[in-house]
């Protein structure tokens, strides 16, 4: 398997644009995580679902970032509209939806709003 | 708030000695343990995990202990090797779900 597949790698939009982060997880795997990096929190657990049910949504900061899970295949994390404080890593991870199992990370995108 | 903290941002060993890297945590249902991982510009990767009915766990160069009472973990490299020099984070995560809760991470160098 590929692993987890981010898109894009790299994304420097306008404050006030809409951002859109996608992420393919592991074939087989039923939960799904959404996080933000950043110096003063680290990894920030924003949103995760199990099979493509979002679960927690505790950690989304704002209205302004929305997630979906249309299929098993395919995420997506929406910010509307975007700020410059919102420039982070965002990483995907996925794994078994089983207790005391690792998740595995997508290789995350930069995002920079300017 | 943060429930997993790691309170040393970085730190520098030198090659062969041993690297400890400590995290606490205040949750009392986190019964699962994690360390990963980091290097630039890349994800992080699941480096050895420990459960809560354990207090030691080893793999290779890579021991951690668990301390249930004080809410503590600790990661051991020994020897350690340039190639370790990393970020590594800790994460928890308990058993009413399979969420996992990050610290801040410590940057570690090591030096040839």
């Amino acid at each position: 398997d590929a692993g987890v597949i981010q898109s894009p790698r790299h994304e420097v939009t306008e404050m006030g644009q809409e951002v859109t982060l996608r992420c393919k997880p592991i074939s087989g795997h039923n939960s799904l995580f959404w996080y933000r990096q950043t110096m003063m929190r680290g990894l920030e657990l924003l949103i995760y679902f199990n099979n493509n049910v979002p679960i927690d949504d505790s950690g989304m900061p704002e209205d302004r970032f929305s997630a979906k899970m249309p299929n098993a295949s395919f995420s997506t994390l929406k910010i509307q509209p975007s700020e410059p404080r919102d420039s982070a890593v965002y990483f995907c991870a996925s794994s078994l939806a089983l207790l005391n199992t690792e998740a595995f990370f997508g290789q995350g995108t930069r995002l920079t709003v300017v | 708030d943060q429930q997993v903290k790691q309170n040393s941002p970085s730190l520098s060993v030198q090659e062969g000695r041993i690297s400890i890297l400590n995290c606490d945590y205040t949750n009392s249902m986190f019964d699962y343990f994690l360390w990963y991982k980091k290097y630039p510009a890349e994800g992080p990767t699941f480096l050895i995990s420990i459960s809560s009915i354990k207090d030691k766990n080893e793999d290779g160069r890579f021991t951690v202990f668990l301390n249930k009472s004080a809410k503590h973990l600790s990661l051991h490299i020994v020897p350690s090797q340039p190639g370790d020099s990393a970020v590594y984070f800790c994460a928890a995560s308990a058993n009413t779900g399979n969420q996992f809760y990050f610290g801040t991470g410590t940057s570690l160098t090591v030096i040839p």
